[in-house]
């Protein structure tokens, strides 16, 4: 079936330090989504993506989707203390009324 | 509120105990989700409704897992004889229209622990 693998797990920031984060699938996906989740909080939508090859930017943080429609990647730029958190990639199951899957995460935390 | 909101937000249930969590959606939005977050994963589809209607049910793992949403508005999860692999945390998700990908808009979630 269709999953969606998240690297790294988790990575470590300084503040000022761009971040770079990526997910990949077996299988295409039509749709790409990003969302951050704070502790105790549900997702919220960072970035969308919809295009092959579209690259989207949302303040300081970027977004590529795939050619092959099999991967993207996530970017944020000069990272301040507040982008802690975990990023998800998801994507909706095809066949499906719009369900989402979802990658395991990526966990930002801040350099002791 | 104009956001998603869940109750309770964290609930603690003996094992065999039932449990309800509700979900109010953004009024207005068609779609309605339950999502299944476990410790350290990502969301994980439980249920699907369109207005009253639960046309997706494929992802509830047992048939102790219930839901429903009556009058197209409000929906209720609920879970018979908690188990302890049933701890985790229940989010809610709704969307504006129906029908292939639109944005969904999540709840805060309800942290249930079975102990």
């Amino acid at each position: 079936g269709q999953q969606l693998n998240q690297s790294p797990q988790s990575m470590f920031i300084q503040e000022g330090e761009d971040v770079s984060m990526n997910c990949t699938s077996s299988s295409i996906f039509n749709t790409w989504l990003w969302y951050k989740q704070d502790p105790g909080e549900g997702p919220v939508l960072l970035i969308a993506l919809y295009k092959a090859g579209e690259l989207t930017s949302n303040g300081r943080l970027t977004a590529q989707f795939g050619i092959t429609r099999k991967d993207s990647f996530l970017n944020i730029s000069a990272s301040i203390p507040s982008d802690v958190g975990i990023y998800f990639c998801a994507g909706p199951r095809v066949r499906s009324q719009g369900n989402l899957i979802f990658g395991k995460g990526t966990k930002l935390s801040v350099k002791p | 509120g104009a956001g998603v909101s869940q109750s309770p937000r964290y609930k603690v249930a003996k094992r065999g105990q039932d449990v309800a969590l509700r979900c109010d959606p953004i009024s207005g939005h068609v779609s309605l989700f339950w999502y299944q977050q476990a410790l350290g994963q990502g969301p994980e589809f439980l249920t699907y409704f369109q207005n009253e209607a639960q046309l997706d049910k494929s992802g509830l793992p047992s048939d102790r897992f219930f839901a429903e949403r009556p009058e197209g508005s409000v929906s209720t999860l609920k879970i018979q004889r908690t188990q302890q692999e049933d701890s985790a945390v229940y989010l809610c998700a709704s969307s504006l229209a129906a029908g292939s990908y639109n944005e969904q808009f999540f709840g805060p979630g309800t942290r249930l622990t079975v102990l």
